[in-house]
């Protein structure tokens, strides 16, 4: 059982929006700490795709964003390309457990 | 750019210890902060814990405390982690990573990351 809640799977056609969600409590997400947003292609090591809420780091698709509001947090995939097929997990700090945790993570899937 | 290529697979019984290590490129090790996470079949990514290897200084989760040590060797610019008393649910892929702020800074996230070492441990 994560930390961080996300829903295990999404899905879109080509070109449409998808969003996923990560619920945390008032001991990470809602104590106002960063969420930091990662992408885990199959068999290899995770890459961070967002950064500090809402911010992109450079070579990441502008097709990429993020946002933080109370105790959860989203990303948000618009125009989805076959390429974005992939894991994605969310990252924050918890004060309850002194420790960085993250989500079970999210699968998205390309119709 | 930072590189981190991490040791091969292994294969551990219960009860064994096992120590993974992580060379780094295009910096100096001590110009870094290591930190350890590992991700179990099917799951999440959980932090280990990380270090500082200028001063020997680490953070541990509590989860690991007691069972895990983080060691350097600055002359070959190469981070270690070992876990010891392993148990089958330490069954992973262990990856080394960095982060931009300071050790413990609470805004860190984890950039970039090896290729990661798989542990099995099975009797």
């Amino acid at each position: 059982q994560s930390v961080l809640t996300q829903p295990p799977s999404v899905s879109g056609a080509p070109g449409q929006r998808v969003i996923i969600s990560c619920t945390g409590s008032s001991s990470n997400i809602g104590a106002g700490y960063d969420v930091h947003w990662y992408q885990q292609l199959p068999g290899a090591a995770p890459k961070f795709v967002i950064y500090a809420n809402n911010n992109r780091p450079s070579g990441v698709s502008d097709r990429f964003s993020g946002s933080k509001s109370g105790t959860s947090a989203s990303l948000a995939i618009s125009g989805l390309q076959a390429e974005d097929e992939a894991d994605y997990y969310c990252q924050a700090y918890d004060s309850g457990l002194s420790a960085w945790v993250f989500g079970g993570g999210t699968k998205v899937t390309v119709l | 750019q930072v590189q981190l290529v991490q040791s091969g697979a292994e294969v551990k019984k219960p009860g064994a210890s096992v120590k993974v290590s992580c060379k780094v490129s295009g910096y100096s090790l001590t110009e870094l902060y290591i930190h350890w996470v590992r991700q179990a079949p099917g799951r999440g990514p959980e932090w280990m814990g990380g270090h500082d290897p200028e001063d020997g200084k680490a953070i541990y989760s509590q989860r690991f405390q007691g069972r895990v040590t983080m060691t350097e060797d600055t002359s070959t610019d190469t981070a270690f982690m070992e876990l010891t008393s392993l148990k089958s649910d330490d069954t992973a892929v262990y990856f080394c990573t960095t982060t931009v702020g300071q050790l413990a800074d609470i805004r860190n996230w984890f950039d970039p990351w090896g290729q990661g070492t798989p542990v099995t441990v099975s009797s």
